[in-house]
């Protein structure tokens, strides 16, 4: 079942614009993690944020976590051409298990 | 050595064929999953593997069959597949729970 659901759904930015994408989640969670995917590829893990944290920043990326309304925001700064990809949120959803549940995310497109 | 490989990169198959996917890892991370991703939408997790013991099957039908050989392998196994069974097939490892999960580039099956 899908835990988080990610807005938008799509996103299209000049290059040097920030790009913000937003992930909400139903159940408690000890983590949430973003993962990138270039088309048709894997995922690369982009950052981690535990539920005790309400900011982490990674070069240019910049993630929150508001467990409150169970949302989290990535922001990417200054985003380039090559930051065209899909954004998923993941949430572990407080289990004991290593199961990830991913969002619907989001596909980012920055022209050049 | 932070890689996860799936062979093959890309798979076709009739709906009598038998063929496996593989997975490999060197990151002596102890768990392994099998997600199944369909066009423009996220990982949908298939079964996880911990300490080389299947610890999750969410449902998927027995024409699916994972074996985890060893702490460094994970295969599945694919018989009597229908059309609908076509996607991308991503394999993944974590170093353990709330772990950050590492993916290969995935094998994309088309079953015709």
């Amino acid at each position: 079942s899908q835990q988080g659901e990610e807005d938008p759904q799509a996103l299209s930015i000049q290059e040097g614009e920030n790009a913000t994408m937003n992930c909400s989640y139903k159940t408690s969670i000890n983590n949430l993690q973003w993962y990138r995917q270039n088309s048709g590829r894997g995922l690369v893990h982009l950052i981690l944020i535990r539920s005790n944290e309400r900011e982490k920043h990674s070069g240019r990326l910049r993630v929150t976590l508001d467990t409150s309304k169970k949302s989290s925001s990535l922001l990417i700064t200054a985003s380039r051409a090559a930051d065209t990809a899909s954004y998923f949120c993941a949430t572990d959803g407080n289990n004991a298990g290593n199961m990830l549940t991913f969002g619907g995310g989001t596909r980012l497109m920055v022209k050049p | 050595d932070t890689e996860v490989t799936q062979t093959p990169k890309h798979l076709v198959m009739g709906m009598t064929n038998k063929k496996s996917l593989k997975c490999e890892q060197h990151m002596g991370h102890r768990a392994m999953y099998w997600y199944k991703q369909k066009a423009k939408k996220p990982p949908e997790l298939m079964f996880v593997y911990s300490y080389e013991k299947l610890s999750i099957n969410e449902s998927v039908p027995s024409r699916f069959s994972p074996e985890c050989p060893n702490s460094s392998l994970l295969n599945l196994h694919l018989h009597a597949l229908q059309p609908e069974d076509s996607a991308l097939y991503l394999c993944a490892s974590s170093g353990g729970a709330l772990e950050t999960q590492y993916f290969g580039p995935g094998t994309r099956l088309l079953v015709l």
